[in-house]
């Protein structure tokens, strides 16, 4: 049990295009999701947290006129990456969590590639 | 202080011995802790979840988690090069709200 379904797996578009990355909760409820980017080598960066019917809380230095985050039900969550650009190249991860105390599941991740 | 420790390693252990990785926490109130693996260029999956002082133990790996000292280690038994990846330790603080993942440990067995 436990799967969380996150798609694309890759994108690759042109500068000044919006991209969305939607994150399902195939087998459970999710209470909250979480969304990361991760550079190369690098460790996961928490971007923003979303409760369902709630507006998400954005971590600081995240633009969240950028990077709109939409939590409709438990179990979809999505990423809008607006008018993108090389700089947000990255590997884009979301994750769901049934409650409070329980353990956060990943999905597979979207690789973005902005030309 | 960071919030959650871990030592970035490279950790490299021959096959068939035991790897230990080491986390440390700040929040003296966390109360659930999680091990994630993730291999390069893919996602982190879980692998194990402690919530009780002690050992847990599910197949090669074992869990430890000592309160009082706020440090929780994950014990690989038998590594195999396929537990090479980075190791991340995870611990929700702030009534649960935030997850604090340390910046992983990476593992390297050796054949």
């Amino acid at each position: 049990g436990a799967v969380v379904s996150q798609h694309p797996s890759w994108v690759i578009c042109k500068s000044g295009t919006s991209v969305k990355i939607e994150c399902r909760s195939l087998d459970f409820q999710a209470t909250t999701m979480f969304w990361y980017r991760q550079f190369p080598k690098q460790s996961l960066m928490l971007m923003a947290t979303s409760n369902e019917g709630s507006k998400a809380t954005y971590e600081q230095g995240v633009e969240k006129d950028k990077f709109l985050i939409n939590h409709a039900s438990l179990t979809l969550s999505t990423l809008t990456v607006t008018s993108a650009h090389p700089e947000d190249s990255s590997f884009y991860i979301c994750s769901a969590r049934k409650g409070g105390n329980q353990p956060q599941h990943f999905g597979d991740g979207t690789r973005l590639s902005i030309l | 202080q960071k919030e959650v420790e871990q030592n970035s390693g490279p950790l490299s252990v021959p096959e068939g011995a035991i790897a230990s990785l080491n986390c440390t926490y700040s929040d003296r109130g966390s109360q659930s802790f999680f091990w994630y693996r993730q291999y390069s260029g893919k996602s982190p999956e879980l692998i194990m979840f402690i919530y009780s002082n002690g050992d847990k133990e599910d197949g090669r790996f074992t869990a430890q988690l000592n309160k009082a000292s706020q440090y929780v280690s994950l014990l690989i038994r038998d590594s195999q090069p396929s537990d090479s990846a980075t190791y991340l330790c995870a611990v929700p603080s702030g009534g649960y709200q935030k997850v604090t993942f340390g910046i992983g440990t990476k593992l390297q067995v050796i054949p």
